[in-house]
């Protein structure tokens, strides 16, 4: 089936270390984008990327890095200048306006 | 800026109410607004509307899109227990074409 798989569903981390979070999808979308969600907050777009090689900043990028080497992947890097990381983070994909966007599962990541 | 509201932010209701969850929007190069639910995880895609006043229904929910008056509503009848979820409204548009979402609102069913 095809899908997004996001990986790992939960992620601790020190302060100040950068942590990776993967995200791999199968639909065979041009568009990926990760996204932020804090209670009562909603979805902020951290990253976006509409084709291979290619990828912009969205609203909440500070703190934040991206690549697109594949059309399949979107890793999310947090790194130690983002100042409040602990969050779930939602990653998607979509293929122009069809259907709207699809999502990963997740990742809850806790800094302590 | 663009921008999309939700409201209420949360709700309790008991099994069999009905609710009606809106959505407003200020976003340039309006394209489709779409309803996803959210129960733990990944939201999950519900309605995408384009046109104003054409509803749309799968079992109990429905929804409904006002372009004129930049609105949106999500009706929930005879609710149950399994609808209890966040609610997110997004929509396309803005400079890079791509999905705004609102804060969402909490939706509690209580037996």
């Amino acid at each position: 089936d095809g899908g997004i798989t996001q990986s790992p569903k939960y992620l601790f981390r020190k302060e100040g270390q950068n942590v990776t979070l993967s995200c791999e999808q199968n639909l065979n979308h041009d568009a990926m984008y990760w996204y932020r969600q804090d209670p009562g907050q909603g979805l902020r777009l951290i990253y976006y990327s509409q084709i291979v090689n290619d990828f912009q900043k969205g609203d909440i990028a500070e703190g934040y890095s991206v690549s697109r080497e594949k059309k399949e992947s979107f890793p999310l890097t947090v790194t130690s200048a983002q100042k409040n990381p602990t969050a779930f983070y939602l990653c998607a994909s979509s293929q122009g306006l069809k259907g709207g966007y699809t999502f990963g599962s997740g990742t809850r990541l806790t800094v302590v | 800026e663009d921008k999309v509201v939700q409201s209420p932010l949360s709700l309790v209701v008991h099994e069999g109410d009905t609710v009606t969850l809106n959505c407003s929007y200020e976003v340039t190069n309006f394209r489709s607004l779409l309803w996803y639910k959210q129960e733990k995880k990944a939201p999950t895609f519900l309605f995408m509307l384009t046109s104003s006043g054409i509803e749309k229904k799968s079992g109990r929910l429905s929804s409904i899109l006002d372009k004129k008056e930049l609105f949106s509503i999500l009706n929930i009848t005879a609710t149950q227990t399994g609808d209890s979820a966040i609610y997110l409204c997004a929509v396309y548009g803005g400079a890079t074409n791509k999905l705004i979402f609102g804060t969402g609102t909490l939706l509690a069913v209580q037996p």
